[in-house]
């Protein structure tokens, strides 16, 4: 099946510190990527979309200077939290998708998510 | 537009006993159903899916799912559940809008928690 590697699993950083996630589709062409942020108990929230060489898709009420999104390449999009505050403490997943499985049914393929603490 | 339910936030079971997590949905054009299930601090794996091919869906790990259109649900099932079930659960419906673009929704998520 698909697989997504997302790095690092666990970060802890500073306040006022900036720190990147990565999310890699491993063997397959990744032609749209979503982030998506879990409180705890709660359920995914979607953050942004983004596609291969374009500019992300923010989700309303998202900050784009906060969280900056890249898809430089089809296997690799990354997340950075820009000036990261205790309250940015969450769980991050990614999710990647091929234009023919996600048009055709939306199935998605999730990354293992990424635990940020900031001190 | 689309919305899903979850009907039960948890749900808990003896071991060995069946399972049932409960999922309503609606949505203006032919949806596509899915069910993940996450372990704690993990990502979504998918347990199985719905795509407009047969209604009664097997998955993984015994888990199956049927899609009743005249109820709107796609509840997930399990005979027997084994201590290794325990996790979060979460209902995915996907569709086309209006615009032809694909969207997702998620539900609330059931917690199942399985008693020795």
């Amino acid at each position: 099946g698909a697989v997504v590697s997302q790095h690092p699993s666990w970060v802890i950083c500073k306040s006022g510190t900036s720190v990147k996630i990565e999310c890699r589709s491993l063997d397959f062409q990744a032609t749209t990527m979503f982030w998506y942020r879990q409180f705890p108990k709660q359920s995914l929230m979607l953050m942004a979309t983004s596609n291969e060489g374009s500019k992300a898709t923010y989700e309303q009420g998202v900050e784009k200077d906060k969280f900056l999104i890249n898809h430089a390449s089809l296997t690799l999009s990354t997340l950075t939290v820009t000036s990261a505050h205790p309250e940015d403490s969450s769980f991050y997943i990614c999710s990647a998708s091929w234009d023919r499985a996600f048009a055709n049914t939306g199935e998605l393929f999730f990354g293992e998510g990424s635990r940020l603490t900031v001190l | 537009a689309q919305s899903v339910t979850q009907l039960d936030s948890h749900v808990s079971v003896s071991e060995g006993t069946p399972v049932l997590l409960r999922c309503n949905y609606s949505s203006s054009y032919s949806p596509s159903l899915f069910w993940y299930v996450q372990h704690p601090n993990k990502g979504l794996q998918l347990l199985l899916k719905y795509t407009s091919a047969a209604t009664l869906v097997k998955g993984i790990n015994g888990f199956e799912a049927e899609f009743k259109k005249s109820e709107t649900s796609f509840h997930l099932t399990k005979p027997s559940a084994h201590m290794s079930d325990a996790a979060e659960y979460f209902c995915v419906v996907s569709s086309k809008g209006d615009t032809g673009r694909r969207a997702l929704t998620f539900g609330s998520g059931t917690r199942l928690q399985v008693q020795p």
